[in-house]
């Protein structure tokens, strides 16, 4: 049992450049997060869903896009790379009583 | 707008000592969960507190929520080099998609 399975780890981008994280979970969990952490700022969600075919906004979610067309895939996309999107990416999936976290993808945007 | 505050930010000890975290909200969550966070990995969720006065004990460690579900502490019994980490609690509100309040964290170090 993977758990969430994030991919890349790291990832170093230029400025303009566009790319996809790719998050997986194999525990047939309906909610699905993306969060960005920063140093001394926390966890902040970037964009969530309820379930297959359905996503909201959460906290940040300027410059980021997000898709969920099954249960298992939520992958989010940066189009036109910022500096300020430079964080550790974290996808992670829900069921009451708490969230599996993915191991995260460190992005650089040079 | 919820928040949750947590105390200390940082704590560096030495093995054996006793430490408490602290989680302290003016909301009401109907749940409040820990987590430990080691470095270059996600968040692995600790526990789950639901009822006001709860106490949940694993192993060294003691959680307890608050009477009113408004804070939450977390005592770590004789501290080890293991338990180092970023330790977060998160608070689940009333019907918000199962959307996270998280505080900022609590960084321990525990040196041998």
């Amino acid at each position: 049992n993977a758990g969430v399975t994030q991919t890349p780890k790291f990832r170093i981008l230029k400025i303009g450049q566009s790319m996809t994280l790719q998050c997986t979970q194999d525990m047939n969990h309906n909610y699905m997060y993306w969060y960005r952490q920063d140093p001394g700022m926390g966890l902040k969600l970037i964009y969530y869903s309820v379930g297959a075919g359905i996503t909201d906004k959460g906290e940040v979610p300027n410059g980021y896009n997000v898709s969920r067309s099954t249960t298992e895939d939520f992958p989010l996309r940066l189009e036109l790379a910022a500096p300020s999107q430079t964080s550790v990416y974290f996808c992670a999936s829900a069921i009451v009583g708490g969230y599996t976290f993915g191991s995260g993808t460190r992005l650089t945007v040079v | 707008t919820q928040l949750l505050e947590q105390s200390p930010q940082f704590l560096s000890i030495q093995e054996g000592e006793n430490l408490t975290v602290y989680c302290n909200s003016s909301s009401v969550f109907s749940s409040l969960q820990w987590y430990r966070q080691e470095p270059g990995e996600g968040p692995v969720l600790l526990v789950t507190v639901v009822t006001g006065g709860e106490v949940k004990k694993l192993k060294r460690l003691t959680f307890q929520f608050g009477d009113a579900r408004k804070d939450s502490s977390l005592h770590i019994t004789a501290a080890q080099p293991g338990d180092t980490g970023l330790y977060l609690c998160a608070g689940v509100g009333a019907g918000n998609n199962r959307k996270l309040i998280w505080g900022l964290g609590t960084s321990l170090a525990v040196n041998p």
